[in-house]
């Protein structure tokens, strides 16, 4: 099957960086995906790294290693709507092509 | 453009019962899901569907039917449902996996479930 392990949690201060870590379990890997889940929220699409290398959108970074089956999302000059659950997803063939999500990571922002 | 629309938002059920939920999406998409996310979890593919008359089973299928009779809706249905099925369930959609933007799930706003 796929697996994927990320922290549950971290907190950091308006304008920091934080960076998430997602690392993965998959056989016939296609990509990672990151969304963005406020509480009470639907979960949203932010990136998608299907090459080794980092992809930059806005303030929001991904980035992948293949290789090291590992991937991280970089959230920059944070901000207090910032405030969310980070979830890393995995495309791959060992779950029949399916997006497998990991448990999320909670970020608080704190002023 | 209202993209994916579930209903209903919130259903209390005793155990037993049963109840259908409803997905619509108006982008035209091929691929829709079917998820639950339970607290503190990510979310679990229950059943998906790559087409209009199409479904397949996900992660966690047990307990749960769906049906796809037109491409736009995506319906999930509890015949008899358990306390274990208390959950957030959320509808998403997505276009085939021809492009690198087709990995771009859509997610309903989703429906709580409760099982008493």
């Amino acid at each position: 099957g796929q697996s994927l392990e990320q922290p549950s949690e971290v907190t950091a201060v308006e304008g920091a960086i934080v960076q998430i870590n997602c690392t993965y379990q998959t056989s016939g890997f296609y990509g990672l995906s990151w969304y963005q889940q406020h509480d009470g929220g639907a979960p949203t699409f932010l990136s998608y790294n299907g090459l080794d290398g980092l992809e930059e959108t806005g303030r929001f970074s991904s980035f992948l290693s293949r290789s090291d089956s590992y991937g991280y999302l970089l959230l920059q000059e944070l901000q207090m709507k910032d405030s969310a659950s980070y979830f890393c997803a995995v495309r791959g063939r060992a779950a029949g092509n399916k997006l497998t999500f990991g448990g999320g990571t909670r970020v608080l922002v704190k002023p | 453009n209202a993209g994916v629309t579930q209903t209903p938002k919130f259903r209390v059920l005793k155990t037993g019962q049963s109840m259908t939920l409803l997905c619509a999406q108006d982008m035209n998409h091929e691929y829709m899901y079917w998820y639950r996310q339970d607290p503190g979890m990510g979310l679990r593919l229950i059943h998906y569907s790559v087409g209009e008359g199409t479904t397949a089973k996900g992660e966690v299928p047990d307990g749960y039917n769906v049906s796809r009779l037109k491409k736009q809706n995506f319906l999930l249905g509890l015949e008899s449902a358990a306390p274990s099925q208390t959950s957030v369930y959320f509808c998403a959609s997505s276009l085939p996996r021809k492009h690198r933007l087709d990995e771009k799930l859509f997610f309903g706003s989703g429906t709580q479930l409760s099982v008493l």
